[in-house]
């Protein structure tokens, strides 16, 4: 089964606190893996991540993937209430048309 | 800016109601995606479309049927509403080639099935 899985489902920091989230993929024909950041609507863009090693970087938020062990992070530094949301993360495998399929998401909260 | 917009952001129906959710982009992207929403079980894809009248299923398709007669617009079709289809439904559309392409998410339409 291709499943996504994402870790913690929740989290709760401190304004400036730097923050790690997982993501793990249990399939083989990957091509690309995908982090979005949603709030109270649509989910927005953040990384598209095919290659491992790379990191891609914007701002406070990076990720990098590793395609041997099957997973991703995505580091947000310094973190801000703005950063509040729930992080999804998707993948897309080769052949499946522009399919993703998404984890459940981490639910992030930044206190004052 | 990829523009995906959807016709309610909120919908209340009666149970075995017929119910058509819109969904129409701006960017002539080729592929565009149903999916919903539910906490706990995150985006699960309900049916997508790679071009004009063509579509295919995804992982929860039960329930739903879809119709994609101009390149711009892919509805969602719930023939007969049911309490278990209360959710958020969003749609997504995205490019295709040789690359891998994000897809673009509109608002979301909340919908409530009683």
């Amino acid at each position: 089964e291709d499943k996504v899985v994402q870790s913690p489902l929740s989290l709760v920091v401190h304004e400036g606190d730097t923050v790690t989230l997982n993501c793990s993929y249990e399939v083989t024909n990957f091509r690309s893996l995908l982090w979005y950041k949603q709030e109270k609507k649509a989910p927005t863009f953040l990384f598209m991540l095919t290659s491992s090693g790379i990191e891609k970087k914007s701002g406070r938020l990076s990720s990098i993937l590793d395609k041997k062990e099957l997973f991703s992070i995505l580091n947000i530094t310094a973190t801000q209430t703005g950063d509040s949301a729930v992080y999804l993360c998707a993948r897309r495998i080769t052949g499946g048309g522009n399919k993703l399929t998404f984890g459940t998401g981490t639910q992030l909260k930044v206190e004052l | 800016d990829v523009k995906v917009t959807q016709s309610s952001r909120y919908l209340v129906k009666r149970t075995g109601e017929k119910v058509f959710l819109e969904c129409v982009q701006d960017m002539d992207h080729e592929n565009m995606f149903w999916y919903r929403q539910d906490p706990g079980l995150g985006l699960r894809l309900i049916y997508f479309s790679y071009d004009v009248k063509m579509k295919e299923k995804g992982d929860i398709p039960e329930g739903y049927s879809v119709s994609r007669e101009k390149k711009e617009r892919f509805s969602l079709i719930l023939e007969s509403a049911s309490t278990n289809q209360t959710s958020m439904y969003l749609c997504a559309s995205s490019a295709t080639g040789t690359g891998s392409y994000e897809q673009y998410f509109g608002p979301g339409t909340r919908l409530t099935v009683t």
